[in-house]
């Protein structure tokens, strides 16, 4: 079946200019993830949303940061004025939460953000 | 808080060579272990995991010990191969979002 899908797959935007990425997951999982992957930083947990509950935001590193999740499926992830130091690649996850402990997430390919 | 520590890499090993990738957590409570990896050009995807104590993840030829008593999971393989070159990444979950090591890049020589 259909993977993890982001779009777009490279992004560059001048400093300053709001970016919207979106992730599709796969059908029928109920929990969704944003994570950063930059050089300096390694791998960085965003935010989590399972079902209808309140997201997990503790990871979101600015109010500049927000995310979405419209009907339980697609999200998407906006960085408003943007930063060169926002340059990174985002990924999307989703799992099929069975239970607290025993879930796998599924990772996105990805998009490259890059703020010249 | 939660972490995760893995071995300073990168790591260079001929086929058939033994391969050790030490990785250990901090953590509240009772965390899932897993490993990562990331090939080259490709998206993350799960390699194996454990849930409690005592438990051995394995795929691919690939294994590791969930040990509570040493808060390690390290990662090993008996004869690596030219195909296994990628990104390992270490992490730990304790009901939702994941925390990661650093990631060790393994290239294996023919």
């Amino acid at each position: 079946g259909a993977g993890v899908s982001q779009s777009p797959s490279n992004k560059v935007t001048e400093k300053g200019k709001d970016v919207e990425l979106r992730c599709d997951p796969i059908s029928g999982h109920t929990a969704l993830y944003w994570y950063r992957q930059s050089l300096g930083q390694g791998l960085e947990f965003l935010i989590y949303f399972q079902g209808n509950s309140a997201p997990d935001k503790s990871g979101l590193p600015s109010d500049r940061f927000s995310a979405e999740r419209t009907g339980g499926s697609v999200s998407t992830l906006t960085i408003q004025r943007t930063q060169q130091e926002d340059s990174a690649v985002y990924l999307c996850a989703s799992s099929l939460k069975v239970s607290d402990f025993s879930y796998e997430q599924y990772f996105g390919p990805g998009t490259r953000l890059t703020v010249t | 808080g939660n972490s995760v520590t893995q071995m300073e890499g990168p790591v260079t090993l001929s086929e058939e060579a033994f391969l050790t990738i030490n990785c250990t957590y901090t953590a509240t409570g009772y965390p899932s272990l897993f490993w990562y990896v990331q090939y080259p050009g490709e998206g993350l995807q799960l390699l194996l995991k454990a849930t409690k104590a005592d438990d051995k993840g394995s795929n691919k030829g690939f294994e590791a010990t969930y040990r509570k008593e040493t808060t390690s999971f390290h990662l090993e393989k008996g004869s690596v191969q030219v195909s296994d070159s990628a990104v390992y990444f270490c992490a730990l979950s304790d009901g939702g979002k994941l925390t990661f090591g650093k990631g060790i890049t393994l290239s294996v020589r023919p």
